[in-house]
């Protein structure tokens, strides 16, 4: 089973900054990684797919990167909106499609 | 408007069964596969089960594998999870999640169902 970890797990950060958020995969699952984001109470939603494309409606402040075991998931400029846990997810090697522990985005 | 609405959650003793429902609107549900994925409370996600378009393909979580069991009726555009044997573990919010076509992701998901598994 390939093991996704997210860190941090925690990150602080202010309207209009960057955040980088980084997902490392016990083996490596080519581009074959998603990101998530899920705001309280709700389902979580596709942000990033392929590593590094846009889901349908996601705004361009939002970019994935990497490949192989690490992975990075930027939000370029933070809106009041984007504050959230995010998820990453690998569908290179399965079963089990396995998620990463989540980050949280809060409010610095 | 594409859209998945999941129901049969609710309260169950260890040892108890249930059955969860997830009707899809909005789009050609025969063509997509379907995955069912949970989240304990205040965990993160845990995939559970997925199933091929035409039903023909099943994977499970070592987790559930034995106790659990994923279905789906094209004709009545539903997938189903029967879930049997259950365990205070097994409380969580479950999603079905349409699985996209050009990859592995998960492109659109419900709004939840909760279960509680307790005495």
């Amino acid at each position: 089973e390939i093991v996704m970890t997210q860190f941090p797990a925690t990150l602080s950060v202010s309207p209009g900054e960057r955040a980088t958020l980084s997902c490392r995969a016990s083996q490596s699952v080519s581009s074959n990684l998603a990101w998530y984001q899920q705001k309280p109470g709700q389902a979580p939603r596709l942000l990033i797919y392929g590593a590094s494309t846009r889901a349908t409606g996601i705004p361009a402040r939002f970019s994935g990167s990497g490949s192989g075991t690490e992975f990075t998931l930027t939000i370029s400029s933070l809106q009041s909106e984007d504050f959230a846990v995010y998820y990453c997810q690998q569908y290179n090697n399965w079963p089990p499609l396995t998620f990463g522990g989540g980050t949280k985005v809060e409010i610095k | 408007e594409v859209q998945l609405v999941e129901s049969g959650g609710g309260l169950v003793q260890p040892g108890g069964s249930l059955r969860l429902s997830c009707t899809a609107s909005g789009f050609t549900f025969s063509r997509y596969e379907m995955t069912w994925v949970r989240q304990a409370p205040g965990k993160g996600l845990e995939w559970v089960s997925y199933i091929t378009s035409s039903g023909s393909t099943i994977y499970y979580a070592d987790s559930v594998k034995g106790r659990f069991a994923i279905s789906r009726d094209n004709a009545k555009n539903s997938l189903y999870l029967q879930m049997n044997s259950l365990r205070a573990e097994d409380t969580a919010v479950y999603y079905c999640a349409r699985v996209a076509v050009a990859h592995y992701g998960m492109d659109v998901w419900g709004q939840g169902t909760t279960v509680t598994v307790s005495s």
